[in-house]
């Protein structure tokens, strides 16, 4: 089975920082990558799909990059509303779809 | 614009059978989407759980394949989760979702596995 590995785990930032979080596969999963953001008793909201696709609605300053291997999810300018959990998903290529075990951002 | 509703007992027995629905408005449930169910245990991460095509094609997670099976009800637009011999693991805020990844999520159900 496909793993996915988020670094850091956790992470504190200021207002108007650039964030970024990592997503390791464990093998190639070309670019069927989501991003999802999770803030504190909400439902998960998706932000991102095709790796680096934005939903339309999602701010400008979220945006991702990677395929194959490693990806990752950049905050231009955070906001005190971006404080939140956010998870990597891998789908497609095989039936199956996992998770990462989720990055926690807090606002210094 | 889609939604989804889980329901189903909120507490469940260790040993038991949890067995949830999720109601589909907005789609139906014969549609070119897949119909996922998502768990999330308090304070953790998010665990994929499996999906069904309205075909009743199913696909589901190995952790959890012996003991969980999917169905659709197309007469009345849901599709059901069954998980068997329960333990406090399985305590968790379990979710349905359309063709993940998906911006239509339900709100959430707690169901929680205690005696």
């Amino acid at each position: 089975d496909i793993q996915l590995t988020q670094s850091p785990s956790s992470l504190s930032a200021s207002v108007g920082d650039r964030v970024t979080i990592s997503c390791r596969a464990s093998q190639d999963i070309s670019n069927y990558l989501a991003w999802y953001q999770q803030r504190p008793g909400k439902v998960p909201k998706v932000l991102i799909y095709g790796a680096t696709a934005l939903l339309s609605g999602v701010p400008s300053r979220f945006s991702g990059s990677g395929s194959g291997a490693h990806f990752t999810l950049t905050i231009s300018g955070l906001q005190p509303e971006d404080v939140a959990t956010y998870f990597c998903q891998k789908y497609s290529d095989g039936p199956q779809i996992t998770f990462g075990q989720g990055t926690r951002l807090e606002i210094k | 614009q889609v939604q989804l509703q889980e329901s189903g007992p909120g507490l469940v027995e260790p040993s038991g059978t949890l067995s949830l629905t999720c109601a589909v408005s907005g789609d139906s449930i014969s549609s070119n989407n897949w119909w996922a169910w998502v768990r999330q245990p308090p304070g953790k991460g998010l665990e994929w759980i499996g999906e069904i095509f309205h075909t009743g094609s199913t696909n589901y997670n190995p952790s959890l394949k012996s003991r969980i099976s999917m169905s659709v009800d197309k007469s009345k637009n849901h599709f059901s989760l069954r998980v068997t011999s329960v333990t406090a693991a399985d305590t968790a805020v379990y979710y349905c979702a359309r063709q993940l990844p998906s911006d239509s999520w339900g709100q959430g159900t707690l169901v929680t596995v205690s005696s």
